[in-house]
């Protein structure tokens, strides 16, 4: 199957500092890819969308502000958690598709401190 | 807005047995449904993909079916064995571009 790479796969950081988290379709070209967050024994939750060349589609109760997303080509996404505080330490993945199914990256713990 | 349920939220077997899980949608009108496995701390590792037109898909020891009238599919296990301890989460898509709504996943533990 279709392979997503996402970097870094743990990451801590000081309050108030920003981290990018990026995403990768290596045997394939993803014109959307959506980034998801999980808090520990929750499920997935729908961060946003990526759109190749255009603005990313937050989901309500999102900060787009916080969480910027770029789509800079058709291969790469990247989200960068800013101004970070211990309340965003969470489990980040992205997923891309080739349809008819859904690929996702390795996931990035995120914590900070 | 599509909501999937997972039931049960936890279970624990024996090793050996076989065993049902559940997964419901409230939107029948879906493009796909997945089944993924988690392991603490980890990524997904997606088990099965079944396709709105199809009725089941098979994978070792693993059985996924879909009734897509009724909003259900079920995943079953035939002899679990420990290595099958994981979350199981169903999850499922309304159109070909569109998310995967997932589920909260049914917690698994298989004692030897």
């Amino acid at each position: 199957g279709a392979v997503v790479s996402q970097h870094p796969s743990w990451v801590i950081c000081k309050s108030g500092t920003s981290v990018k988290i990026e995403c990768r379709s290596l045997d394939f070209q993803a014109t959307t890819m959506f980034w998801y967050r999980q808090f520990p024994k929750q499920s997935l939750m729908l961060m946003a969308t990526s759109n190749e060349g255009s603005k990313a589609t937050y989901e309500q109760g999102v900060e787009k502000d916080k969480f910027l997303i770029n789509h800079a080509s058709l291969t790469l996404s990247t989200l960068t958690v800013t101004s970070a505080h211990p309340e965003d330490s969470s489990f980040y993945i992205c997923s891309a598709i080739q349809v008819p199914e859904a690929f996702f990256g390795q996931g990035t713990r995120l914590t900070v401190v | 807005k599509q909501e999937v349920t997972q039931i049960p939220a936890a279970l624990s077997v024996p090793e050996g047995e076989n065993l049902v899980l559940n997964c419901s949608f409230t939107d029948s009108a879906i493009y796909n449904l997945q089944w993924f496995r988690q392991d603490p701390g980890k990524g997904l590792t997606s088990l099965l993909l079944i396709q709105s037109s199809q009725r089941e898909q098979t994978s070792g020891r693993l059985n996924a079916s879909l009734d897509k009238s009724s909003g259900r599919s079920t995943l079953y296990i035939a002899a679990s064995q420990p290595g099958d301890s994981a979350t199981y989460l169903c999850a499922v898509r309304n159109s070909g571009n569109t998310p995967l709504v997932f589920g909260k996943g049914t917690r698994l533990s298989v004692i030897a």
